[in-house]
This record gives structure tokens, C-alpha cells and sequence, in this order.
């Protein structure tokens, strides 16, 4: 079975910057991705990891680490826009295997 | 604009209908998917096609049905629909090879029944 675990909720300061945890539990493994979702929208893609470390995009990044079945998102300079549900997805077995998501962490951030 | 679309975007529904939510893409993807989203419990998978012609299912198949007769739609249908699938229902699809991995989601239906 695949398991995803990430918190329900955080809440961050605008400017400041704010790392969202994800760890998992999967048979097999071939990616963890990262999507933002603001209320009301569909989720849109952030980010993709399937080797270890760390993958910069912007104010954006997400590091793996496969040995420990753990990532994180780290955003910086954050911004009022930025308050959105962050899920956090894991690709078990082969590259067809469907995206199985954790249950997303709501981020508020306050002026 | 190429993208996928879903229809319709909301639907009131009385128990015991049937209802065919309809999803297409023009990207060409060869995988899609439908996913439930609720409160609390997050986005969990119906059912999926890895190809035209081929289906499976997911975490919470039951009471749905879904079909792929060419790449372009993906239908999902509840034969008969009870209050527990009031939800958003998102479709989604990729493109497997290539190395192109982004999953890309619909807008979404929202669905109430009553």
C-alpha cells in the first residue's frame, strides 16, 4: 500500500519563508511531484523530484530523500498569493503507476 | 487553447440517477484520470486509462464506471447516484513516455446529490 503524510495546516508570515514536509511510503517509487491548489481551482504542478536532492524553480524548491521516504517545499519571499493548499504526490512502481496524493497542507499567509 | 475541459461545471442531482460526468483533452495524452476530492481526505483516484481502449481502477472505484473509446474523452458515470458522491470531481491526464511527467488536471465538476 502507499501511504502519504503531510500537516493539515501552517501559517507563515508574508516576506518569510516556509517549509511544508511531505513523507511517504510506497511500494516501488518514480517521482514525488508537488502541486499548488487554491481554493475553488484545480490543483496545477509546482515541482518533480525522482532523483535526491534539491530542485530550484523561482521562489520555489523541493528536495527528496529517497533513502528516508521524505521531501519538503520550501517557498521563500513569501507572498499574500501564495495561500493555497500544497499536495504532495508520490508515483509508486512503473512510470504508468497513477499519482497517489497526500491529503495537502492548507497555507495561510498573514500580513 | 489546448487543455483539458470537463462538463459540466456543477450539477444538482437527485438519488438514484444516473449521470455521465465528461472530460476531454486535445493534448494528445495518452493517460487519464478521474479523482474525487472531499474535505479532509484529499484528492483520491476513481479510476484510470494507461491507453485508448484500457482501463483500471483506483482507490474508490465503487458505484462509478468510466470508458475510453478513443484518446481524446474519458467519461465517468454513476449508474446510480447516492449522497456519499457529492464531491469535486477532477479529470486529469499525462503523456507516460518521453519523460514528460506533469500531470495536468481539469477545472473541475462539482457534484451534489440529494
Amino acid at each position: 500500500g502507499q501511504n502519504i503524510d503531510q500537516p493539515t495546516e501552517m501559517t507563515a508570515t508574508e516576506g518569510a519563508i516556509v517549509q511544508i514536509n511531505c513523507t511517504y511510503q510506497t511500494s516501488g517509487f518514480n517521482g514525488l511531484f508537488w502541486y499548488q491548489q487554491h481554493a475553488g481551482e484545480a490543483p496545477t504542478f509546482l515541482s518533480y523530484n525522482v532523483l535526491d536532492g534539491l530542485e530550484e524553480k523561482g521562489r520555489f524548491s523541493s528536495f527528496l530523500s529517497r533513502s528516508k521516504g521524505y521531501s519538503y517545499l520550501l517557498l521563500k519571499e513569501l507572498q499574500m498569493k501564495d495561500s493555497a493548499s500544497y499536495l504532495c504526490a508520490v508515483r509508486g512502481g512503473s512510470g504508468n503507476t497513477p499519482l497517489v496524493f497526500g491529503k495537502g497542507t492548507r497555507l495561510s499567509v498573514i500580513a | 487553447i489546448a487543455g483539458i475541459t470537463q462538463a459540466p461545471t456543477s450539477q444538482i442531482l437527485a438519488a438514484g440517477r444516473r449521470m455521465t460526468l465528461r472530460c476531454t483533452q486535445d493534448m494528445r495524452h495518452n493517460a487519464m484520470y478521474w479523482y474525487r476530492q472531499d474535505l479532509g481526505l484529499g484528492l483520491r483516484l476513481i479510476h484510470y486509462s494507461n491507453t485508448a481502449g484500457t482501463t483500471g481502477k483506483g482507490e474508490v472505484p465503487d458505484g462509478y464506471s468510466v470508458s475510453r473509446a478513443n484518446t481524446d474523452d474519458f467519461p465517468l458515470t454513476l449508474a446510480s447516484a447516492v449522497p456519499s458522491q457529492t464531491s469535486v470531481y477532477f479529470c486529469a491526464s499525462r503523456l507516460t513516455s518521453g519523460g514528460d511527467n506533469e500531470q495536468f488536471f481539469g477545472p473541475g465538476t462539482r457534484l451534489t446529490v440529494l
